[in-house]
Formats: structure tokens, C-alpha cells, sequence
């Protein structure tokens, strides 16, 4: 089956500064990558999410790439602010079996 | 307002007792999910239903049960059988195969006395 690993565990950063979480994936079938945030006690939202027929995607501060060759794609967030803090999760998909596969999460701190 | 409704926040059951979690989308999403998530740990599906009367395990099934007699809900029952059943639990929805954003519902925090 389907195997994400996603990199760092921990991420801290200064206000304004860039944060960047990566994630490789194992089946290339995988053809959906959606990217969520969760704050404590609360359930994933998703933020931002991209298929397999595109290399990146923007949404204001936030961007996704992906890299089907290298089976890895990434979470960026630029301009940080301190609402930005939370643990971030990827995840990979396939169209049609409707099963999701997530990565272990990210804990971001963005310091003021 | 359409979304994924979760209840009770908290649970606290003895050991010994089977508990059931509540979870309703008024979404028409055609598939259901139940994830458990543990400290500081990523989510781990326990089961999914692509169609309403149909479930399938996921990859930590043991010691849970589900049903899907209408298609916006999925109660999830945490039997005796579970070894070690405090954890965070997460009910989310797609709305089709083809059209696969999955959205979470605000989950039930589940600790064994």
C-alpha cells in the first residue's frame, strides 16, 4: 500500500520568515495531495491541494509543488504569522478508491 | 450551514464498556471516514463506507464496529475488544469518488477510566 512520510516533525520560525514541510509518497498511482491544518482540539481543515496533472499551486501565502518524477511534493508558506502555528498534515489519494494515506504531521511555531 | 457534526466533544467510559461516537454530514457526501489519532501521531484510518449499507476495514479495524443505514451517518462503536481505546477520534467525508476533498468533522476525545 500507499506510504507517506513527511519531513520536519518540528518547525520553528520567525514571523515573516518561510516555512517549508515536504513529503514523499510510494504509489505512483497517487493522483491527489491534499495538505491540512489542525489546531489543537480541533479537526484537519484542509488548506490548500493539488492533482496529479499540475506541478504547483498558490493560494495568497500559500503554495504546494509537486514533483511526480521524485514522488515528493511540498507545503510553503510564506510571510508567516503567529496564527500560522499548528501541526500540518499531507496526505496522498487516489481517484476512484477514495482511501487516504497521511503523513505524521508537522508542528509549526511561528515566533512573533 | 452544511458540514460534519461530531458528538459528544468529550466521552469518558469504564473499562469494560462498549461506547458509541456519533457522526452526521448534511453534505450529501457520498463517503464516510473514521480516523483515530494519538498524541503528537499522524491519523489511522479504522474504517470507511463508500455507499451507504457497505464498509470497509481500514488498517486498525480490531476492536471497532460501524454501520451505514443512510448515507449522512456513520456511528462509530468502540467495543470491549479495544486494547487501548483513549485516543482523539476523527469522523470525515468525500463527496464522491471522483471528487475526492475530504473534510473533517471536529472530533471526539475518548478516555477510558
Amino acid at each position: 500500500g500507499e506510504n507517506v512520510e513527511q519531513h520536519p516533525s518540528t518547525l520553528s520560525v520567525q514571523e515573516g520568515d518561510s516555512a517549508v514541510i515536504k513529503c514523499t509518497y510510494s504509489d505512483s498511482a497517487s493522483n491527489y495531495f491534499p495538505w491540512y491544518k489542525q489546531e489543537l482540539g480541533k479537526g484537519p481543515q484542509l488548506i490548500i491541494d493539488i492533482r496529479s496533472n499540475v506541478g504547483e499551486k498558490k493560494d495568497q501565502r500559500i503554495a504546494v509543488t509537486l514533483n511526480k518524477t521524485a514522488k515528493h511534493f511540498s507545503l510553503h508558506i510564506t510571510e508567516t504569522q503567529p496564527e500560522d502555528s499548528a501541526v500540518y498534515f499531507c496526505a496522498a489519494s487516489i481517484s476512484n478508491f477514495n482511501k487516504f494515506y497521511f503523513g505524521s504531521g508537522t508542528k509549526l511555531n511561528v515566533k512573533p | 450551514d452544511g458540514g460534519i457534526t461530531q458528538s459528544p466533544k468529550y466521552l469518558f467510559r469504564k473499562e469494560g464498556q462498549n461506547v458509541t461516537l456519533s457522526c452526521e454530514q448534511n453534505l450529501n457526501h457520498d463517503a464516510m471516514y473514521w480516523y483515530r489519532q494519538d498524541p503528537g501521531q499522524g491519523l489511522r484510518l479504522i474504517y470507511y463506507s463508500q455507499i451507504v449499507n457497505d464498509f470497509q476495514k481500514g488498517d486498525i479495524a480490531e476492536g471497532y464496529s460501524v454501520s451505514r443505514e443512510k448515507k449522512e451517518s456513520f456511528p462509530l462503536t468502540v467495543t470491549s475488544a479495544q486494547k487501548n481505546p483513549t485516543a482523539f477520534y476523527l469522523c470525515a467525508s468525500t463527496e464522491d469518488r471522483a471528487n475526492n476533498e475530504q473534510f473533517f468533522g471536529p472530533g471526539t476525545r475518548l478516555t477510558v477510566l
